[in-house]
């Protein structure tokens, strides 16, 4: 199947510990995006990638982190620094150029016990 | 000044009335831009795009972008009670390909 792949769906997380969040994607797409939502809330950009071994630090990356050593996959890692992990993440990948519609895994929703 | 700004609503509609949704942003140099729907507890799904100033229709859906004013609307004609959700608009910026997510609009058809 073609499509973005995110796991796992529900992720628990004792305080103090680092947890990775998993990104796949098959659709040869060159960009990749990691957005946190809180309830009610719109999507707020952590990290972005546009091409394999670069990424850029979106408006919440503190806490956090991502690698993107290869072009599909874009794993990002929330840190014991995250104050308040507790969040629904989503993944986002779009080809290059003008048009770059995104489009989003089934996210992950992390809550901290 | 928030990068891409929405009224968080919700907007209440009678079914088969036309739901009108607003979204504004502050960077001139921004491209392209979009719509997507999000039905509670799942992933936005992308509805529209548009990327030059005018009007866009696709079945019941309208997108109009006014950059001058750096606006950008989406009319849904005919609302049915299933496209009761939350309505999120975003812009790519030109520089740095950044895309930035208002923090959307809800939306309820009533019957």
């Amino acid at each position: 199947d073609g499509g973005i792949t995110q796991s796992p769906k529900y992720l628990f997380r004792k305080e103090g510990q680092n947890v990775t969040l998993s990104c796949e994607q098959n659709l040869n797409h060159d960009a990749m995006y990691w957005y946190r939502q809180d309830p009610g809330q719109g999507l707020r950009l952590i990290y972005y990638s546009q091409i394999v071994n670069d990424f850029q630090k979106g408006d919440i990356a503190e806490g956090y982190s991502v690698s993107r050593e290869k072009k599909e996959s874009f794993p990002l890692t929330v840190t014991s620094a995250q104050k308040n992990p507790t969040a629904f993440y989503l993944c986002a990948t779009s080809l290059s150029g003008t048009s770059r519609k995104a489009f989003f895994g089934q996210g992950t929703r992390l809550t901290v016990v | 000044q928030k990068e891409v700004e929405q009224n968080s609503g919700p907007l209440s509609v009678p079914e088969g009335a036309i739901a009108s949704l607003n979204c504004t942003y502050s960077d001139r140099g921004s491209q392209s831009f979009f719509w997507y729907r999000q039905y509670s507890g799942k992933s936005p799904e992308l509805i529209m795009s548009i990327y030059s100033n005018g009007d866009k229709e696709d079945g019941r859906f309208t997108a109009q972008l006014n950059k001058a004013s750096q606006y950008v609307s989406l009319l849904i004609r005919d609302s049915q009670p299933s496209d009761s959700a939350t309505y999120l608009c975003a812009v790519l910026k030109a520089a740095g390909n950044k895309l930035t997510f208002g923090g959307g609009t809800r939306v309820l058809v009533k019957p």
